[in-house]
């Protein structure tokens, strides 16, 4: 069992849904991070929240709102999403940018 | 444009075997290299890498980084149908922002 939790853990949603990805750490960390892994493709990193700042966002689109309240909370808030966007949505923390990261579970999102 | 590559891409053993998993990197402003075990879903950190030459051991696992070569090998001794996973690469970067570069990972199966 690792210390960051994601709920949903699976979710299917048509294209004009919007709805929202949560994930929470009980580490104590200040960096927190959304990841995407699709079929055969590395992972890729998607947001990047240090100090519940976000510092990097890797030309995401717009569909995808990320939203950091505190240290321990990060959602991600999907709306009118495309098939392509069906995949493993992977939540990770970090004590800071220079620490190893622990990955949640993952949400697993598909796009109807 | 920052670049992790591993090799091989997927490797099937039979238990007891040692097997050396390869990734190679080309990023600018190199911070540590990562490695993960990756099952079902969430990858679990297995080491981080800053140094050159400094060998890094839990258990039958073992990692070390060349930082003239650009290059990580992860080693796994006497393997066991529990090693069975994907195990990814990752490498941080980025003077002032941060990256983090995944590989597409190595699937290694491990046949009793």
């Amino acid at each position: 069992e690792t210390g960051v939790t994601q709920t949903p853990r699976h979710l299917v949603m048509g294209m004009t849904n919007k709805k929202s990805l949560k994930c929470e750490q009980h580490l104590g960390h200040n960096a927190m991070y959304w990841y995407k892994q699709s079929a055969k493709k590395p992972l890729e990193l998607m947001f990047v929240y240090n100090f519940k700042e976000q510092t990097e966002n890797n030309s995401v689109p717009s569909r995808f709102s990320p939203e950091c309240p505190n240290s321990s909370h990060l959602f991600l808030h999907l709306h009118t999403l495309q098939p392509e966007d069906s995949a493993l949505y992977l939540c990770a923390s970090s004590q800071g940018s220079e620490f190893e990261q622990y990955f949640g579970p993952g949400t697993r999102l598909t796009v109807t | 444009e920052d670049k992790v590559v591993q090799s091989p891409l997927s490797l099937v053993v039979h238990e007891g075997d040692t097997v050396t998993l390869n990734c190679s990197y080309e990023v600018t402003n190199f911070r540590s290299l990562l490695w993960y075990k990756q099952e079902k879903k969430a990858p679990t950190f297995l080491f981080m890498l800053t140094s050159s030459g400094i060998e890094k051991k839990s258990g039958r696992l073992s990692s070390i980084l060349d930082k003239k070569e650009l290059f990580s090998i992860l080693n796994i001794t006497a393997t066991q149908t529990g090693d069975s996973a994907v195990y990814l690469c990752a490498v941080e970067s980025g003077a002032g922002s941060y990256q983090l570069t995944f590989g597409k990972g190595t699937k290694l199966s491990v046949i009793p």
